[in-house]
């Protein structure tokens, strides 16, 4: 079975400069979730999607970040203009729905640097 | 929303000791605490799982306690190895919404 699937790895980029996200859950997996993992912290749920709607965007910067899941399966997580402190590994993770709260399985994460 | 805290931040333990890692919540409706484990550059993967209808769960050199009136859930790893050194998160969860909170992370290192 294929993992979770996120793009680019790396990504370096200048404060005030945008940058996107890509991720591609496990096949079948209604709940995407984006979190953000700070150097020596957990991860932080930024927003999680069932099929293509909004779950919970809670602690979403809603002023620079933004995500959408079209189509109910990708999802892309866009920063503009990006911050310092918005270096940080993006990690995509996805899990079934439907039953019980299940595993959460993530993707290898995107590693920001802003500069 | 739900607040996981995670005890100690960092553990170094002797090759064939045990490590104990703690973590409390504070939503009562909390229902699913899992555990993950995080080398170095990698993604967080899942080791253990316990529900809340059940005190204790064990996989080999793995045990992860559960005491729903304290709101705390433990991990227990036994005769330790160097492969086990890495971060450790611990998680929060309920069946409603599928929402997932996160602790800070334990870095594990054994001493070989």
């Amino acid at each position: 079975e294929a993992g979770v699937a996120q793009s680019p790895r790396y990504k370096i980029i200048e404060k005030r400069q945008s940058v996107a996200f890509w991720c591609n859950p496990i096949s079948g997996h209604a709940t995407l979730y984006w979190y953000q993992q700070i150097l020596g912290q957990g991860p932080k749920l930024l927003i999680q999607f069932q099929n293509n709607g909004v779950v919970d965007d809670s602690q979403l910067p809603k002023d620079r970040f933004s995500a959408e899941r079209l189509k109910g399966v990708d999802s892309t997580l866009k920063i503009q203009p990006a911050k310092l402190e918005d270096s940080a590994v993006y990690l995509c993770a996805s899990s079934w729905t439907g039953q019980v709260t299940g595993e959460l399985f993530f993707g290898e994460g995107s590693r920001l640097t802003v500069l | 929303g739900e607040n996981v805290e995670q005890h100690p931040s960092t553990l170094s333990v002797q090759e064939g000791d045990s490590a104990v890692i703690k973590c409390t919540y504070s939503d009562s409706a909390s229902n699913y605490f899992p555990w993950y484990k995080q080398e170095l550059g990698k993604r967080p993967q899942l080791i253990i799982d316990i529900r809340s209808n059940v005190g204790e769960k064990k996989d080999q050199r793995i045990a992860v306690t559960l005491n729903k009136t304290a709101k705390h859930f433990s991990l227990h790893i036994t005769e330790t190895q160097p492969e086990d050194s890495a971060v450790y998160f611990c998680a929060a969860s309920r069946t409603t919404g599928n929402q997932f909170y996160f602790g800070t992370g334990t870095s594990l290192t054994v001493i070989p």
